[in-house]
């Protein structure tokens, strides 16, 4: 079946500080693939996707490129922010599966001034 | 703001009781989703609906049901509830059933004593 990996937190920064976030999957077919983030006391809210090999999602300075050959979805920011502070959660979802979200266990992000 | 309404937000119960947690999603979306967020499991996709007809079926319990009315809110009932299901529940709207964007609402944090 399809499952998502993702490092186990908290991820601790300064502000400023490059930010990775390591994401691998396994999929029977082609999935696309999310990040999503989860704010303290809210519900997730999709960040960037891409949808098929090689394709690069991109939003609010966050970046991730969908890498077939490692199976990899890794998120990386170049200057994390305090306000960046939240639980991020890799996602796949695959067409033979139902178009179902598989959720990856999250990461905290902890960024300090 | 996402656009979809869950309630209540918290609830605190007793095992081998009954409840039921409602939701509304997005103005015009048709596909209601709900996930079970806890420490243990992460984030698990229980059921979806669409347009009143339920869609796909994922890790949900026998004791677990849910439903779509006609004005497209839905009701996810729990019953015979164990401690174990303590966790939040999440809510999650997209306007059809392919693979786009999925709204979440703030959830409803089910404490069972």
């Amino acid at each position: 079946g399809n499952s998502v990996t993702q490092m186990e937190g908290p991820v601790t920064l300064s502000e400023e500080a490059f930010l990775t976030i390591n994401c691998t999957y396994t999929a029977t077919g082609y999935p696309s693939l999310f990040w999503y983030v989860q704010y303290p006391g809210e519900g997730l809210q999709l960040l960037l996707k891409a949808t098929k090999a090689d394709d690069k999602g991109s939003n609010k300075g966050f970046e991730a490129t969908y890498r077939k050959e490692t199976t990899s979805f890794h998120l990386e920011k170049g200057s994390v922010q305090v306000s960046d502070s939240a639980v991020y959660f890799c996602a796949l979802s695959d067409l033979r599966a139902g178009n179902m979200l598989t959720f990856g266990g999250g990461t905290r992000l902890m960024v300090k001034p | 703001d996402s656009g979809v309404t869950q309630t209540p937000k918290h609830l605190i119960t007793a095992t081998g009781q009954r409840v039921t947690l409602r939701c509304s999603p997005r103005s015009g979306d048709l596909s209601v989703y709900w996930y079970q967020q806890s420490l243990d499991q992460g984030l698990q996709f229980l059921i979806q609906y669409y347009n009143g007809e339920e869609r796909a079926k994922g890790n949900i319990l026998e004791r677990f049901s849910a439903q779509q009315f006609p004005d497209l809110h839905s009701e996810l009932n729990l019953s015979s509830l164990e401690l174990g299901d303590s966790a939040l529940y999440f809510c999650a709207s997209s306007a059809g059933t392919g693979d786009e964007k999925l709204f979440f609402g703030s959830g409803t944090q089910l404490s069972v004593l």
